[in-house]
């Protein structure tokens, strides 16, 4: 079935590094959000992006949506211990249709 | 106020039992979903509800049986509970109907052990 990929699986760095994520789907999405989900916790929403090649911005987060809308990335500036989670992307192949989930990258940060 | 939540938030049964777990939302929200996130993280959705009405059920064992007495709830009763079925179970809601793309807000999880 329909698979939303999300690379790495895992990425442990130094707080000050820099992280990202890479979401890519077979098949073009009609838009994708992105997720936190600290640990133990829940998947918090964090963004939605809808226009080919948009880009948004949370501070020291920076999302991407390719310009075919098949792929996306956070990017993480300066990383902090509190951005320890895992981050997951979820595309919608047509509006109003599920979301389907990346299986997540958890991030690691060393203080 | 919690806007999801879901009871019991921790479950340990034997294998062969039934189970429930509870899921309100106060959120005025017109849809309700059952995710599965296993022992990898990986969220899978199980079922979704809009108004009380079924819409997406996926491809699960029919010994899970979702249940909406209203809008504001979505129950999910487990027969049988095998080993395999020991995973945080996630609920969540949105306003799918007026706004099709919104997010979903999730639940705390009920993490099930099966023993």
């Amino acid at each position: 079935g329909q698979q939303v990929m999300q690379i790495p699986q895992y990425q442990h760095v130094q707080e000050g590094e820099d992280f990202t994520t890479y979401c890519n789907s077979s098949t073009t999405l009609s838009n994708i959000q992105w997720y936190k989900q600290r640990p133990g916790g829940h998947p918090v929403f964090l963004i939605q992006l809808v226009k080919s090649g948009e880009v948004k911005k949370q501070k020291r987060l920076t999302f991407q949506f390719g310009e075919a809308k098949k792929n996306s990335s956070l990017h993480i500036t300066a990383t902090q211990t509190t951005d320890v989670g895992t981050y997951f992307c979820a595309g919608r192949l047509n509006q109003g249709g599920k979301l389907i989930f990346g299986q997540g990258t958890e991030l690691s940060v060393k203080p | 106020d919690t806007a999801v939540s879901q009871t019991p938030k921790y479950l340990v049964t034997q294998m062969g039992n039934d189970k429930s777990i509870k899921c309100e939302q106060n959120l005025g929200h017109d849809t309700m979903y059952w995710y599965k996130q296993d022992s990898k993280k990986f969220l899978k959705i199980m079922f979704s509800y809009n108004n009380k009405e079924l819409i997406i059920n996926e491809t699960v064992p029919n010994r899970f049986s979702p249940k909406s007495p209203d809008k504001a709830h979505l129950n999910l009763h487990i027969n049988s509970l095998e080993l395999g079925d020991s995973a945080v179970y996630f609920c969540a809601s949105s306003q799918a109907s007026r706004r099709p793309n919104t997010e979903a807000f999730f639940g705390q999880g009920t993490r099930l052990t099966v023993v």
